[in-house]
């Protein structure tokens, strides 16, 4: 098994572009998340999923996509970049047990800088 | 006002003690899960440990014990006999939803950076 991947690592970004960050599991787990890290503040979720066709919006979801057309991949959209979005983002997935979610197991992350 | 909070930035221990890393939360949920993560200097999270609100018993992985005051409202990771490799940054996290209703959502503390000295 992967597990959690991402891709890209690393990104530059002008203000005003716009891009996808990819996120797959398979470990067909129904829920997923997405996070930005920055220095400090520890991680702050951007968006969720709790299956297929279900998305809803987290702590700091201005700014950023999602969609979730299957239960293995779950895309953050960036629609116009700004350098406040400058992070370390993180993907995450768990298992559901008793309709709750369970540990997260996260990818890698992407290092995005926006200029 | 913050939902997990990790009061110390930084500590230090000597190899082959135990030490033990604050974690406060504040909830209204009655169904809520509890979790410490560590991420090493090289980036990446991963899972340590965790705890229902509903477990009656403390969890335990190995090394990693969870100290769970229900009343109190706290989950402090203690780790017992340190190794050079314990050192990283450490997040406790808590896990808040309604039961059934499909919007359950993560939240961070700011974490604690451990460092074991030899």
């Amino acid at each position: 098994n992967a597990g959690v991947t991402q891709t890209p690592k690393f990104q530059v970004l002008k203000t005003g572009q716009s891009m996808t960050l990819q996120c797959a599991q398979d470990m067909n787990h129904e829920y997923m998340s997405w996070y930005r890290q920055d220095p400090g503040m520890g991680l702050r979720l951007i968006h969720y999923s709790v299956g297929a066709g279900i998305t809803d919006q987290g702590e700091v979801p201005n700014g950023y996509n999602v969609s979730r057309s299957t239960t293995e991949d779950f895309p953050l959209r960036l629609l116009s970049a700004a350098p406040s979005q400058t992070s370390v983002y993180f993907c995450a997935s768990s298992a559901v047990r008793d309709y709750e979610p369970l540990e997260q197991y996260f990818g890698p992350g992407t290092r995005l800088t926006v200029t | 006002a913050q939902k997990i909070t990790q009061t110390q930035p930084g500590m230090f221990v000597q190899e082959k003690e135990a030490v033990t890393l604050d974690c406060t939360y504040d909830t209204s949920d009655q169904s809520y899960g509890l979790f410490w993560y560590k991420q090493p200097s090289s980036g990446e999270m991963i899972f340590l440990i965790y705890q229902g609100s509903y477990d009656e018993q403390n969890a335990t992985e190995g090394r990693y014990s969870l100290n769970f005051q229900k009343a109190r409202k706290s989950a402090n990771l203690v780790i017992s006999a340190s190794q050079l490799g314990d050192s990283a940054m450490y997040f406790c996290a808590m896990r808040e939803g309604v039961l059934f209703s499909g919007t359950y959502k993560y939240i961070f503390g700011t974490g604690t950076r451990l460092k074991v000295l030899a």
